[in-house]
Formats: C-alpha cells, sequence, structure tokens
C-alpha cells in the first residue's frame, strides 16, 4: 500500500531557529500533501494543502511566513517552522493524496508524524 | 457547518470484551467515511473506509457500519486487545473543490488487562 514517510520523528530546538521536517511519498507520486497540527487530546487541524509546483494554500489564521512550505518535487513537501517558539510545539502530521486510489485508503495517507519540542 | 462529533470522549474497557464507538455527522455533500486509529505519538492509520452505497464493512476485528440516512457511523471492536489502546478518529470527506476532510475528535480507548 502507500507509504507516506516523515522526517525526523521528534525534533527539540532552540527559541529562534528554524526547523524542517520532510514528508516523501515513497512508493507514489503524490499531487497534493497536507500538512496538520495536532495538541494533546485534540484532533488533527489542517494547516496548509501544498500542491506540487505551485503555491501552498493556507487555512485560516495560520501564518504564511511561519510556516514555510515547500513540494518541489512530486514525492517530496517540506514544512519549516521558522523562528520557532515555545507556543510552535505541537505534533505535526503530513498526509499524501495518491492520485491513483486503491486499497483501503481510498488516496489519503498519514505519515507517522514529529512532534517538535521547542525550549 | 460540516461538523463530525464522535461519542464517547473515551472509554475504558478489560481485554477481550467488545465496544463500540460512535460517530454522527453533518458533511454535505457527503462522499465517503474514514474511521483511523491512531497511537499516541504516530500518525492515524486507516481502518475502514465506506462510500454512500456500503452499510458495512469489515477489517480483521474491527467492522464499521455507515447508515447515510441518519448521518451515523459505528466502529465495532470485537475481543479487544491491549494493542487496541489508541485514539479511534472519524473522518468525513465532503464533495468540494480539493475535497475536504472533516475530522471528528476521537475516542480514546483504553483496554486493560
Amino acid at each position: 500500500g502507500a507509504v507516506v514517510s516523515q522526517h525526523p520523528s521528534w525534533v527539540i530546538c532552540k527559541s529562534g531557529t528554524s526547523v524542517k521536517i520532510e514528508c516523501r511519498s515513497l512508493d507514489f507520486q503524490a499531487t497534493t500533501m497536507f500538512w496538520y497540527r495536532q495538541f494533546p487530546k485534540q484532533s488533527l487541524m489542517l494547516m496548509a494543502t501544498s500542491n506540487e509546483g505551485s503555491k501552498a494554500t493556507y487555512e485560516q489564521g495560520v501564518e504564511k511566513d511561519k510556516f514555510l512550505i515547500n513540494h518541489a518535487s512530486l514525492t517530496l513537501s517540506t514544512l519549516t517552522v521558522t523562528s520557532a517558539h515555545p507556543e510552535d510545539s505541537s505534533f505535526y502530521i503530513c498526509s499524501a493524496r495518491d492520485p491513483s486510489p486503491s486499497g483501503a485508503n481510498y488516496g489519503y495517507t498519514f505519515g507517522s508524524g514529529t512532534r517538535l519540542t521547542v525550549v | 457547518k460540516n461538523q463530525v462529533e464522535q461519542s464517547p470522549q473515551s472509554l475504558i474497557i478489560l481485554e477481550g470484551k467488545n465496544c463500540t464507538l460512535q460517530c454522527n455527522y453533518t458533511v454535505s455533500p457527503f462522499s465517503n467515511l474514514r474511521w483511523y486509529k491512531q497511537d499516541t505519538g504516530r500518525g492515524p492509520v486507516s481502518l475502514t473506509i465506506m462510500t454512500f452505497s456500503e452499510n458495512t464493512k469489515s477489517n480483521g476485528r474491527y467492522t464499521a457500519t455507515l447508515d447515510a440516512d441518519t448521518k451515523q457511523s459505528s466502529l465495532h471492536i470485537t475481543a479487544s486487545q491491549l494493542s487496541d489502546s489508541a485514539s479511534y478518529i472519524c473522518v468525513v470527506s465532503a464533495f468540494q473543490a480539493g475535497t475536504a476532510l472533516i475530522f471528528g475528535k476521537g475516542t480514546t480507548l483504553s483496554v486493560s488487562s
């Protein structure tokens, strides 16, 4: 089945630094990828939709300059948290949409998530 | 407004017992409904997906039902195991540009021995 690899699985960084999170589709091409944020005991909140070769679409309230998204190829999307602050600490999850629906996922596969802690 | 409501919020059961989780939605136009299992600190993993015309779908010990008329779905877990302890999320897709996913807040299931 479709596999999405997310890296790193966890990262600790100092306030003011930037952190890059990678999301790769391993066995399929993903024209669209999604980035979510999840707080403890809360559901996933969509941050932005990443489209290969074009600008990402951000959800209302998500700062574009803070959360930079790049989808330069059909298998890789990156989320960069710039000038990170402690309030950015969260669980970030990516999802890729397989343009060829198959199997149980019908085209949506999630990465394993990245736990970001800003100190 | 498109919404997905799950109940109960949390549930504790003994190993070997069965349980049923509920999902009510007000999503329109409806495309499909998915149940995901999310272990702590991990991304969601798909259990089942159901379209409008499907009433029941099974995946091992997991059986999902869908009543598109009443806009309700359930996830039944049979003979629970300790490894079933996780958050179960109901996600409904709406037919629209970009195919939006509407997430429920999840049910946290704890299976104890």
